[in-house]
């Protein structure tokens, strides 16, 4: 089945320690999203690229950082973790057919839990 | 800037009852598409609904259906014949035509007794 991976589903690092989480796809979407998640609230959007275009948030920290090798990849780096940044990080497709289209819906992965110590 | 009200923060329903979760939405846009995403206790996010702004007909899928009053801004969901499955958080959203962002509402945590 088409679906959105994530890896690891759950990632302990250390304060200061930079960490990488990993998203793939089957779906051959050309949009690609990272949300975090914090308990019981909505996911906020940290960036997502269109094809190669890579858009930020304009309040998404420094710390975050992403790359999108290829269209079935993309990854997360936190350069520095804080106790701040443990969360869920979800990754997210989306196929927009024409710039200026409809939205279709978008797919989540599991997501990752992050924890910092 | 385009915002998403939830103003129920938790409700709850008996097996097989009918429930309805509560949304507006503010937006000056006239091309805009509504979603509501289901998220159940640790297990991915899912598409349970959308509407098409331009579209008059209320969508349906399955037990679940909408109440889009365009005028009012207003975007409810309702749950017919609940299952215990259905207990998840529930998050409205909202994309403009021609983007590919969702603003989310902060959601509502359903919670199905038996």
């Amino acid at each position: 089945d088409a679906m959105v991976i994530q890896n690891p589903r759950y990632q302990v690092t250390q304060f200061g320690k930079p960490v990488t989480l990993s998203c793939s796809q089957t779906l051959n979407h050309n949009v690609m999203y990272w949300y975090q998640q914090k308990s019981s609230q909505a996911p906020k959007l940290l960036f997502h690229y269109y094809d190669k275009d890579f858009n930020n948030e304009a309040d998404t920290p420094d710390n975050f950082q992403s790359r999108r090798p290829n269209t079935s990849f993309c990854f997360l780096d936190i350069r520095s973790p804080g106790l701040g940044d443990a969360a869920m990080y979800l990754c997210a497709t989306s196929r927009v057919m024409v710039a200026g289209g409809p939205l279709n819906e978008q797919f989540f992965g599991p997501g990752t839990r992050l924890t910092v110590l | 800037a385009q915002t998403v009200t939830q103003s129920q923060p938790e409700m709850s329903v008996q097996e097989a009852e009918t429930v309805t979760l509560s949304c507006t939405y503010d937006t000056s846009e006239s091309d805009y598409y509504l979603f509501w995403y289901k998220q159940p206790p640790s297990r991915q996010m899912i598409l349970v609904i959308r509407q098409e702004a331009y579209k008059q007909q209320n969508a349906t899928e399955n037990r679940f259906s909408v109440n889009f009053q365009k005028a009012a801004k207003s975007f409810s969901l309702k749950i017919s014949d609940s299952q215990l499955g259905d207990a998840a958080m529930y998050f409205c959203a909202y994309t403009a035509g021609g983007s590919e962002k969702l603003v989310f509402g902060k959601g509502t945590k359903l919670t199905v007794n038996p």
